[in-house]
């Protein structure tokens, strides 16, 4: 098994630009959660997925924010625009009852 | 609300010596509990769970919790830390029948030589 995957893997962008996060969760998993981790606020649930459908998304910061489970085997994240307060590592991590399998991350780093 | 506090910031063990790291939750009924470590710059990777029954569960790396009701804490516990243990710990629970997982703020262990 090949673990719950994330790309890209670190990003670096300037500040306006349009940034997307992927992840693939391990295959039979049907929730998918997505996290941020930052050294003020440590680890947040912006949303997750039970599904394929949007079950919570009240940790999404605001409307620059959005997030996508087209199939059971792939998620995005957007931010458009970005902004130098969204520096932080995402985390995806999937799940089939109730242990959460974690992503590498993505170390994200806006200008 | 329900909440998971992990009262170390930071723990500084000699290598070779025992480790417990503590949480608590609060929550109003039995959740399932977790610990996760982190190394730096990787992901979170899981090194126990507890549900029910036995109180003392067994995880990898040598690692052991033990769930006490009476005081609503899953401390963390190795008998023997290695110098490759050095990472942060993460306490998590959820409640029953429900996803939401929510983590304590991590113990950031550091292990001298």
């Amino acid at each position: 098994d090949a673990g719950v995957i994330q790309s890209p893997r670190h990003e670096v962008t300037e500040m306006g630009q349009e940034v997307t996060l992927r992840c693939k969760p391990i295959s039979g998993h049907n929730s998918l959660f997505w996290y941020r981790q930052t050294m003020m606020r440590g680890l947040e649930l912006l949303i997750y997925f039970n599904n394929n459908v949007p079950i919570d998304d009240s940790g999404m910061p605001e409307d620059r924010f959005s997030a996508k489970m087209p199939n059971a085997s792939f998620s995005t994240l957007k931010i458009q625009p970005s902004e130098p307060r969204d520096s932080a590592v995402y985390f995806c991590a999937s799940s089939r009852v109730e242990t959460q399998y974690f992503g590498p991350g993505t170390r994200l780093l806006v200008l | 609300a329900q909440s998971v506090t992990q009262p170390d910031i930071h723990i500084t063990v000699s290598e070779g010596a025992s480790l417990e790291l503590r949480c608590n939750y609060s929550y109003g009924a039995t959740p399932y509990l977790f610990w996760y470590v982190q190394s730096p710059g990787q992901g979170l990777q899981l090194l126990l769970k507890y549900f029910s029954g036995d109180t003392l569960v067994q995880g990898i790396k040598g690692f052991e919790a033990e769930f006490k009701r009476s005081q609503s804490s899953f401390n963390l516990r190795k008998p023997s830390v290695h110098w490759s243990d050095a990472a942060e710990y993460f306490c998590a629970v959820v409640r029953y029948n429900n996803n939401d997982m929510r983590f304590g703020a991590g113990t950031r262990l550091t292990v001298k030589p």
